[in-house]
C-alpha cells in the first residue's frame, strides 16, 4: 500500500494566516492527489483534485502544489470558515490511502 | 445533480454481517468510468478506503480487509452494497459512499450512515 504521511496533526491558527498542509507519498503517485475538507458531522469535501487544480466553487485563497513526493495544500488569508480537519487521498492505486488528517482551529 | 446516500442498520452485534446500502442519483453507474467506493471513519480518525465497484462490474478491496467484504451493485445501476462479514467493535465507523470518474479523485460523497458495533 502507498502510505501518505500528513503534516501537521493540528494548527491553532489566526485569521489572515497563511497555512499549508503537507502530505508526503511513500511511492510515486504522479498527480494523482486530491484535498478534502471536512467539518464536524459532515462528509468530506473536495476542495483540490490532480494535486493543484480547483474544485469548482473553491474559494481562489485555495491552491495546491506538489515538489516531488510532497504535495501541499495552501491556504492564503485564512478566513473563520476554513477550519475543520483537512485530508489528502492518493488514488493512484487501489486502495487508496488517506493522509492522517490536519485539524485547523482558530487561536 | 449528483447525489449518493448511505443505510444501514445503525447497530448490530459482534461476529454479524453488516449490510450497507448506497442509493445513488444523476448518474448511472452503467456509464462508461463510473465507480462507487465505500470509505469508513472511525470517530476522530481518519478514513480508510474499502472497497469499489465499476461501471463494468469490475470489484477492488482493500487487502486488510478482503477476506470479509463483498460489494455488489443492483442490476438497475443506482445502488451498491457493501456486506462485511464477522464485525467487530473495531468496525464501529461512519462509512461512506463516494463517486469517482475512471478511479479518480472522489468528486461526490454521501452524507455517511454511522454503525456501531456492540453487544
Amino acid at each position: 500500500d502507498i502510505q501518505m504521511t500528513q503534516s501537521p496533526s493540528s494548527m491553532s491558527v489566526s485569521l489572515g494566516d497563511r497555512v499549508t498542509i503537507t502530505c508526503r507519498a511513500s511511492q510515486d503517485i504522479g498527480n494523482y492527489l486530491s484535498w478534502y475538507q471536512q467539518k464536524p458531522e459532515k462528509s468530506p469535501k473536495l476542495m483540490i483534485y490532480g494535486a493543484t487544480n480547483l474544485e469548482d466553487g473553491v474559494p481562489s485563497r485555495f491552491s495546491g502544489s506538489r515538489s516531488g513526493s510532497d504535495y501541499s495544500l495552501t491556504i492564503n488569508s485564512l478566513e473563520s470558515e476554513d477550519t475543520g480537519i483537512y485530508f489528502c487521498l492518493q488514488h493512484k492505486q487501489y486502495p487508496w490511502t488517506f493522509g492522517g488528517g490536519t485539524k485547523l482551529e482558530l487561536k | 445533480q449528483v447525489t449518493l446516500k448511505e443505510s444501514g442498520p445503525g447497530m448490530l452485534q459482534p461476529s454479524k454481517t453488516l449490510s450497507l446500502t448506497c442509493s445513488f442519483s444523476g448518474f448511472s453507474l452503467s456509464t462508461s468510468g463510473m465507480v462507487v467506493s465505500w470509505i469508513r471513519q472511525p470517530s476522530g480518525k481518519s478514513l480508510e478506503w474499502l472497497a469499489a465497484i465499476d461501471w463494468d462490474g469490475d470489484k477492488y478491496y482493500n487487502p486488510s480487509l478482503k477476506s470479509r467484504l463483498t460489494v455488489s451493485k443492483d442490476t438497475s445501476n443506482t445502488q451498491v452494497f457493501l456486506k462485511i462479514t464477522s464485525v467487530d467493535i473495531a468496525d464501529t465507523a461512519t462509512y461512506y459512499c463516494a463517486r469517482s470518474h475512471y478511479g479518480s479523485y472522489a468528486g461526490y460523497w454521501g452524507q455517511g450512515v454511522m454503525v456501531t458495533v456492540s453487544s
